[in-house]
This record gives C-alpha cells, sequence and structure tokens, in this order.
C-alpha cells in the first residue's frame, strides 16, 4: 500500500488566491512526522511545514498552513495568498519514528494564474 | 541552518564513462546520507542509504555495481553512476538527517545527470 497519496496531480489558483493541496498517509507506526515541500524548476527541495502525530495543534508557516485531521489520516496543505513564485511541485512525505526512511507522494504540480 | 552542498549541479557524459556526484554536509556531521533519483515529473525513489564507515543500504531493484555509494568522511558521500548509459539519465539528489528546528532531512540541490 502507498504510504503517502497526493491525488492531484496539477492545481490551478488565481493570484492571490488561497489553494489547497491534498495528501493522505498511511502508517501503524503511532508516532510519525508529516512534511510538505516545494520543489521549483530548479530541482531542490524547500522544506515548508511540518507536523508531528502528537501535536495537538495545525502547523503554521507564514502562508502555509497544514490541515491535520488525524482520524482520516490526512495531511492538507494550504497555501494562502497564492504567488507567482509559488508554481513549482509540491510533495507531501512522512517519517515514521520507528524507522529513518522517508515517504514520498507522487506530487502535485501547483500553477498560480495571474 | 545545516546545508547539504551537492555538485556538480549539472552533468553531461558519454555512454561508458562513470560520473561522480559529491554530497556534503556543511557546519553539521552526516553520519547518514540518502541517495534519491527522480524522473521527470515523478516523485523521489529512494535508491540507497550510506553510513559512514560502513557498507551502503541498497533498496530493491537498484543496482550496487552500478552505482557505487561512497561515505569516506563525517562530511562527504558520494555517488558513482559506473559505466553509464542513457537511461541513467535522471535528477539525482542526497539528503542528510536534518539538524536544528525541524525533524526533517536536509536535501543537497540535485544533480541532473544527462548520458548522451
Amino acid at each position: 500500500a502507498q504510504k503517502i497519496t497526493q491525488t492531484q496531480p496539477g492545481m490551478f489558483v488565481q493570484e492571490k488566491e488561497a489553494v489547497t493541496l491534498d495528501c493522505t498517509y498511511d502508517t501503524s507506526d503511532p508516532s510519525y512526522g508529516l512534511f510538505w515541500y516545494k520543489q521549483p524548476s530548479s530541482g531542490e527541495m524547500i522544506f515548508l511545514i511540518y507536523q508531528g502525530s502528537y501535536d495537538q495543534q495545525n502547523a503554521t508557516e507564514g502562508r502555509y498552513s497544514l490541515n491535520f485531521q488525524k482520524a482520516r489520516k490526512s495531511a492538507n496543505l494550504v497555501i494562502s495568498a497564492s504567488q507567482l513564485g509559488d508554481s513549482a511541485m509540491y510533495f507531501c512525505a512522512m517519517r515514521e519514528a520507528g524507522g529513518n526512511q522517508f515517504y514520498f507522494g507522487t506530487g502535485t504540480s501547483l500553477t498560480v494564474i495571474p | 541552518g545545516a546545508v547539504v552542498s551537492q555538485h556538480p549541479s549539472r552533468v553531461i557524459c558519454k555512454s561508458g564513462t562513470s560520473v561522480k556526484i559529491e554530497c556534503r554536509s556543511l557546519d553539521f556531521q552526516a553520519t547518514t546520507m540518502f541517495w534519491y533519483r527522480q524522473f521527470p515529473k515523478k516523485s523521489l525513489m529512494l535508491m540507497a542509504t550510506s553510513n559512514e564507515g560502513s557498507k551502503a543500504t541498497y533498496e530493491q531493484g537498484v543496482e550496487k555495481d552500478k552505482f557505487l555509494i561512497n561515505h569516506a568522511s563525517l562530511t562527504l558521500s558520494t555517488l558513482t553512476v559506473t559505466s553509464a548509459h542513457p537511461e541513467d539519465s535522471s535528477f539525482y539528489i542526497c539528503s542528510a538527517p536534518g539538524v536544528g528546528g525541524h525533524y526533517g532531512y536536509t536535501f543537497g540541490s540535485g544533480t541532473r545527470l544527462t548520458v548522451v
């Protein structure tokens, strides 16, 4: 079974609007971390936001927030006030406390329209 | 913050030659380095895990003799693509367990390999 599922291969959003990128995960480990990375066309992986499985509140980092619904095993990324520079690939990832490996989703290509 | 410096960023080589990719951890010691391969518009696939002072651990399906990984010191890990062929053309990226304020990994900037 897929550890991380991103069902949106491509998304479009109008500049200054908010957008939600979906991510669901699968694990039996009670302790895990969820991450979102941005990958622009240049290729580097840019860390955006982290959510721990025991965190009571949803993580926020500037314009990025993570809508963490533990019972549904979802960790959607919300980008508010989209900017043209937000156009990139976005990857959801998970690391289980019992292991060292990072599991990545297949990514969502976000295009911000002026 | 922690930085992983990856070189070269781009390389073009002829079929049959070998290419070495270096990842250096700056200002921190990386006892472990993860090597990923990424095809266009696809996710990152873990190829192998290198550990300083011991043999690398390869994922299923990854040819050990083609992708030689060496972790020579606490700050340097290398991936050598031996006898490269066009199908080895890809984006390779390394990462080390993060330090500092979050629990993620620090990624190198990636190497785009083209074999002609």
